[in-house]
């Protein structure tokens, strides 16, 4: 199974901060990537897919990128409704993989 | 507007079996493959199985495998999740989820709880 690992776990930030998280594949996955928002006590919510691709609907401020194994989603100016975890996974192929979350606190 | 409905969680007895449901609407539902994903209290994201549109092609993760059994009725707009032999490490919100091939639609989620 491809082993996603995101980078930090967990983090405190600020409203108006640029945040960058990242995500790293085992092997390579292409852009078969996206990104999952999740807030307590709710389901994830899409982001953003093939890497780069914001999904209808997502603020501008959300971004992706990357290619291979190396992605990143930044947040260019940090919401208060953008507190919450931050999921990456690749669909390159089964067994579909997380990788463990990043929280973003204040 | 695309909604998925899941039922059908609750307390079991390790060794126990449960049935989920997944009702969807607002989209062809034949036309889609459907995962469940999984969640243990406090956890990440642990994709379970997926059944493809028609229902001829499934895939399971190793921690299920021979378990759970995933199934579809497309008459019924309805998505399934057997689940036997339940352990305690089973225990977790279970989410069923549009598969596009990224989950772009997500159900509630409903908790599973293995314990004596």
């Amino acid at each position: 199974a491809i082993r996603m690992t995101q980078s930090p776990s967990s983090f405190s930030a600020s409203t108006g901060d640029r945040v960058t998280i990242t995500c790293r594949a085992s092997q390579g996955i292409s852009s078969y990537l996206a990104w999952y928002q999740q807030k307590p006590g709710k389901a994830p919510n899409l982001l953003i897919y093939a890497a780069s691709t914001l999904q209808s609907g997502v603020p501008s401020r959300f971004s992706g990128s990357g290619s291979g194994t190396d992605f990143t989603l930044t947040i260019s100016s940090l919401q208060s409704e953008d507190f919450a975890t931050y999921y990456c996974q690749q669909y390159y192929n089964y067994p579909r993989t997380f990788g463990q979350g990043t929280k973003v606190e204040i | 507007e695309v909604q998925l409905v899941e039922s059908g969680g609750g307390l079991v007895q390790p060794g126990g079996s449960l049935r989920l449901s997944c009702a969807g609407s607002g989209f062809t539902f034949s036309g889609n493959a459907m995962s469940w994903v999984r969640q243990a209290p406090g956890k990440g994201l642990e994709w379970v199985s997926v059944i493809s549109g028609s229902g001829d092609s499934t895939y399971y993760a190793d921690s299920v495998k021979g378990r759970f059994t995933i199934s579809r009725d497309n008459s019924k707009n309805t998505l399934y999740l057997q689940m036997n032999s339940l352990r305690a490490e089973d225990t977790a919100v279970y989410y069923c989820a549009r598969e596009a091939p990224t989950f772009d639609y997500w159900g509630q989620g409903t908790l599973v709880t293995v314990s004596s």
